[in-house]
């Protein structure tokens, strides 16, 4: 059973596409974490979130906690935002972890 | 520069052979965390430490050992008994459970 899931799992767009990135969850949270993992393995936080929308920089996270849903959006999208997005809901101090969305964007 | 940093980045180990993986962090962080990553799988819990001198299962501990003697450090060896170790391993910390875990760079762990 699955209690995270990422859609799409892959995802290849045009530099300058605004791209989304889905995180469907079954478990009661407190917050979500999104994460970005490079082609060599080292994972970076984006955003933690626990209601609403947050936005950092062309990234930008939602979070809808009565739908259990979450999504990452990419404006302007740019070959250096090629990765995997990992979401990760939090339940107290557990974290689930989805499979990732690999995204690559082609010049 | 405040980070957290791991090493080797690349090890090889022979069959039954214990490895130790090492896992320093100078953000001053209380809770530290060892995952596991598998082609095509998410990140999965091996061990978690919140608090010097105190270290808790994950869902995958079996073959693995920790030790928490200094805040700053969080080693996890890697034993005989774990029978297919081959994997990317990760180290997290954070100020607390729950709170934003930053991640070291990984050590690819293959079995030789």
């Amino acid at each position: 059973k699955n209690e995270v899931e990422q859609s799409p799992q892959n995802l290849t767009a045009q530099e300058g596409e605004f791209i989304t990135i889905n995180c469907s969850y079954s478990v009661g949270i407190s917050a979500l974490h999104w994460l970005q993992q490079h082609p060599g393995g080292g994972i970076v936080s984006l955003f933690m979130l626990s209601s609403g929308k947050k936005k950092h920089g062309r990234l930008i996270a939602t979070i809808n906690i009565q739908e259990k849903h979450s999504s990452l959006h990419i404006t302007a999208s740019h070959p250096r935002d090629s990765a995997v997005y990992i979401c990760a809901p939090i339940t107290g101090n557990q974290f689930y972890f989805g499979t990732g969305t690999s995204l690559t964007v082609i010049p | 520069d405040g980070g957290i940093t791991q090493s080797p980045k690349y090890l090889f180990r022979k069959e039954g052979q214990n490895v130790t993986l090492s896992c320093e962090q100078n953000l001053n962080h209380d809770a530290m965390y060892w995952y596991r990553q598998d082609p095509g799988q998410g990140l999965r819990l091996i061990y978690y430490s919140q608090i010097v001198n105190d270290f808790q299962k994950g869902d995958i501990a079996e073959g693995y050992s920790v030790s928490r003697e200094k805040k700053e450090s969080f080693p996890l060896t890697v034993t005989s008994a774990q029978k297919n170790p081959t994997a990317f391993y990760l180290c997290a910390s954070s100020i607390g459970p729950g709170e934003t875990q930053y991640f070291g760079p990984g050590t690819r762990l293959l079995v030789l």
